[in-house]
């Protein structure tokens, strides 16, 4: 079974500091991507790779940066965290276009103060 | 863009009685999207209860269904009978034309109450 791992759980940031998320799958999938929610809204889509050491923008990429180093890995920072980040976010891997479903993390609940 | 809506927010439903959960959905995109439930138990990722990629098709899994109904453009999930376990939140989602990402709705908390 497809596992996606990200840590921290959760995380109190103050405004202005540099947050790091990050994300670990074990089943080789090309596919990564970062969702945040909001409480109302559905999951939004900031940034997703399909191959290491590449990153696109998703729908909400402002303020965000992506990392994939490796296949396994792929990190979200915010290096200035704002007030309007609190959030929680989701990692999801899909092992590629033609494999619709998503694998997700359990989330990491974000808050910045 | 393509988006998807789900009017509630929090549905609570008495035990062993049926639900209803509406998402419709606009796919500007792309003529007729594959649709997916996604389920989020507590504690847990999100993961797939069932996808419909064939309007007028319907899917099922643990007891939930959904059509995929083209000409309203919903795709509502139902379950005759539901029980404390199913207390979850559910999201409805659209491949956008690209199918390299999921275009969600807000989700829907479920609590399900003896």
């Amino acid at each position: 079974e497809a596992a996606v791992t990200q840590s921290p759980r959760s995380k109190v940031a103050v405004t202005g500091g540099k947050v790091t998320l990050s994300c670990h799958q074990t089943n080789n999938h090309d596919y990564m991507y970062w969702y945040r929610q909001d409480t109302g809204h559905g999951l939004r889509l900031i940034h997703y790779s399909y191959v290491a050491d590449s990153t696109e923008k998703g729908d909400i990429p402002d303020g965000y940066k992506a990392s994939r180093p490796s296949q396994e890995n792929f990190s979200l920072i915010l290096e200035l965290a704002s007030l309007s980040q609190t959030a929680v976010y989701f990692c999801a891997s899909r092992p590629g276009l033609s494999a619709e479903t998503l694998y997700f993390g359990s989330g990491t609940r974000l808050t910045v103060l | 863009g393509d988006s998807v809506t789900q009017t509630e927010g929090q549905v609570t439903v008495s035990e062993s009685k049926s639900l209803i959960i509406n998402c419709t959905y606009s796919a500007t995109s792309i003529g007729y999207p594959n649709l997916f439930w996604y389920v989020r138990y507590p504690g847990e990722g999100l993961q797939l209860l069932l996808k419909v990629i064939t309007a007028g098709q319907k899917g099922s899994s643990r007891g939930f269904e959904a059509t995929y109904n083209k000409e309203a453009t919903s795709f509502h999930l139902q379950k005759a009978s539901v029980q404390e376990s199913d207390s979850a939140v559910y999201y409805c989602a659209l491949a956008s034309s690209s199918f390299s990402k999921l275009v969600f709705g807000q989700g829907t908390s479920l609590s399900v109450v003896p």
